[in-house]
């Protein structure tokens, strides 16, 4: 299966500026999955997005599903250090429960 | 309920050696799925077993082989270790039908082939 392209690869962004980054298909998308990474941590999962022009909140993070269903964003409003880590979106190869392939995610680093 | 827990958590191998790594799975989980993590790049999926069979293979080679247990729990062996298997290996489990609740991942094993 084709791997998502994820932009950009890094972003430095001061406390308090917003944060976007972006996730984009040639294919369409039975879903798509965000997950972030901590600095020698492991992924951890955010959120799915199933529908065409989806969009979900937690709290800061917004998350958004293309209305073609071939790309995906997520927003962070008024960045905290905690934010900092690699942010990964992932889609089902095979259809749901199939085999997840990441992008390359984005590495967020926050300046405080 | 408990994470997914993988071990050992470092380990250091020769080239040409084999190696098995461990997971066990998130309770009340059935899928478990491997990932190849080098530094700096994102998961790369290996394979991933479901119901004890592989359900599905990344570009990886035959020496890359794995099993899952009736419990769920799982193995990832690789034989012939070369330089380029140094990496963060990666194991993630979820249930079938998720629900929009992704996977869960362990902590890794990093391996380190010399």
């Amino acid at each position: 299966g084709q791997q998502v392209m994820q932009i950009p690869q890094y972003q430095h962004v001061q406390e308090g500026e917003d944060f976007t980054t972006y996730c984009n298909s040639s294919t369409t998308l039975s879903n798509i999955q965000w997950y972030k990474q901590r600095p020698g941590g492991h992924p951890v999962f955010l959120i799915q997005l199933v529908k065409s022009g989806e969009v979900k909140k937690q709290k800061r993070l917004t998350f958004q599903f293309g209305e073609a269903k071939k790309n995906s964003s997520l927003h962070i409003t008024a960045t905290q250090t905690t934010d900092v880590g690699t942010y990964f979106c992932g889609r089902e190869d095979g259809g749901s429960q199939g085999n997840l392939i990441f992008g390359k995610g984005t590495k967020l680093s926050v300046k405080p | 309920e408990t994470g997914v827990t993988q071990s050992p958590t470092h380990l250091i191998k020769t080239r040409g050696q084999q190696v098995t790594l461990r997971c066990s799975s998130q309770s009340g989980h059935n899928t478990v799925s491997w990932y190849q993590q080098a530094l700096g790049q994102g998961p790369q999926f290996i394979f991933q077993y479901y119901r004890e069979e592989e359900n599905g293979r990344g570009n990886f080679p035959p020496r890359f082989s794995g099993l899952q247990f009736p419990n769920y729990s799982s193995e990832l062996n690789v034989n012939a270790l070369e330089l380029d298997d140094s990496a963060l290996y990666l194991c993630a489990s979820t249930t079938s039908g998720t629900g929009g609740l992704g996977y869960t991942f362990g902590s890794g094993t990093r391996l380190t082939v010399v």
